[in-house]
Parts: structure tokens; C-alpha cells; sequence
């Protein structure tokens, strides 16, 4: 099956600095990427659409500039946070469409970001 | 946004038990999923439901579709131990691209 591995699965880094999670679907191409955050006893919520090549789609009170995405391939899809912040800590999930696949969508593991 | 509203928040029961999480949602909808994530894990996709469907089994699940109420229902019976998770119902909006989660229960089994 469509599998999207994700990594690191957890982070810890300190204040000012950047983190970088990759996507990468192992055994199909990846047009489109969606990007979740999660904080603690909440739901998932999307924060950008990355489709291969083009720039990213942000939903409102996302900031672009903080949350970089790049999908330069059709297999890899990266988020960066710049200049974290503890208030970034959460867990980030990365989601793909698997062309195909009638409504099919895979997942990634997660990564769990802590920002001290 | 988040597409749908789950109730309970949170539900606690006895092995052996079944336990029903309701879920609601705002727009119309091609299909419906239910997923599982166990605590600070992946989503693990459970079973999808499309919109001329009622009623759908996998296992021990059983899902159910009202579109006129826009609602749909996870029942698991015979609940274990190893069902304690949170789940989530999700959407795709009506451009069939990213999913849409509700807010999630949080199941707690009790042995």
C-alpha cells in the first residue's frame, strides 16, 4: 500500500532555531501534500497544501514565513519551522493523496516537535 | 476549519462494552472517514463511508451515515483494552482535496 514515511518522529531543539520534517512517499508519486499540526488533546488541523513545484497554500493564520514547505519532488515534501518558539511544540502530520485510489489519503507517523 | 463536532469529548468503559462516538458536520460530503490515533501516534485509517451509503461493518465497527442530519456514528462493540485511542472523523470538502478533521473522543477501556 501507499505508504508516507516521516521523519524525525520526535525533535527537541532549542528556541531560535530551525527544525526541519520530511515527507516522503516511499512507493508512489505525491502531487499533493497536506501539512496537520496537533496540539496536545486536540484535533488535527491543516496548516498548508504543498503541490510539487508550485508554491504552497497556506490556511488563514498560518504564517508562511515561519512555516516554510517545499515539494520540489514528487516523493519529498519538507517542513521547516524557523526561529521556533516553545509555542511551536506540537505534533506535526503530514498527509498525502493517493492517485488511484478513490478518496485515498495515507499518513505519515508524525513528528513530535519540542521547542525549550 | 474544522469540519465536524464529535461527542463525546471523552468516554470511559468497561471492557466488553460497546462504546458509540457521534460525529457531525457542516457541509455536504462525497464520503466520510473514521480514524484512530493512538496517543502521540499516526492516524490509522479505519473505514470510509460514502454519502449513499447507511450503514457499513469492518470487524467489530459499525458506521452509520444520516447526510440529511449531516451526522454519522462509530460504534464498536465488544470493546478491548487495546481500543483506548482517540478517533477522529474527517471529510473531504466538496473539491475532494485535503481532509477535514472533528474535534476527536477520547476513548478510555478499562480492563
Amino acid at each position: 500500500g501507499a505508504v508516507v514515511s516521516q521523519h524525525p518522529s520526535r525533535v527537541i531543539c532549542k528556541s531560535g532555531t530551525s527544525v526541519k520534517i520530511e515527507c516522503r512517499s516511499l512507493d508512489f508519486q505525491a502531487t499533493t501534500m497536506f501539512w496537520y499540526r496537533q496540539f496536545p488533546k486536540q484535533s488535527l488541523m491543516l496548516m498548508a497544501t504543498s503541490n510539487e513545484g508550485s508554491k504552497a497554500t497556506y490556511e488563514q493564520g498560518v504564517e508562511k514565513d515561519k512555516f516554510l514547505i517545499n515539494h520540489a519532488s514528487l516523493t519529498l515534501s519538507t517542513l521547516t519551522v524557523t526561529s521556533a518558539h516553545p509555542e511551536d511544540s506540537s505534533f506535526y502530520i503530514c498527509s498525502a493523496r493517493v492517485l488511484g485510489v478513490p478518496d485515498g489519503y495515507t499518513f505519515g507517523s508524525g513528528t513530535r516537535l519540542t521547542v525549550v | 476549519s474544522q469540519q465536524g463536532e464529535e461527542d463525546p469529548q471523552a468516554l470511559s468503559i468497561q471492557e466488553g462494552e460497546n462504546a458509540t462516538m457521534n460525529c457531525s458536520y457542516k457541509t455536504s460530503i462525497n464520503n466520510l472517514q473514521w480514524y484512530r490515533q493512538n496517543s502521540g501516534r499516526g492516524l490509522v485509517h479505519l473505514i470510509l463511508i460514502r454519502s449513499n451509503e447507511r450503514e457499513k461493518h469492518s470487524g467489530r465497527l459499525r458506521v452509520t451515515l444520516d447526510t440529511s442530519k449531516k451526522s454519522s456514528s462509530l460504534l464498536i462493540t465488544a470493546s478491548r483494552a487495546a481500543d483506548t485511542a482517540s478517533y477522529f472523523c474527517a471529510t473531504p470538502p466538496g473539491n475532494n482535496n485535503d481532509m477535514r478533521f472533528g474535534a476527536g473522543t477520547r476513548l478510555t477501556v478499562k480492563p
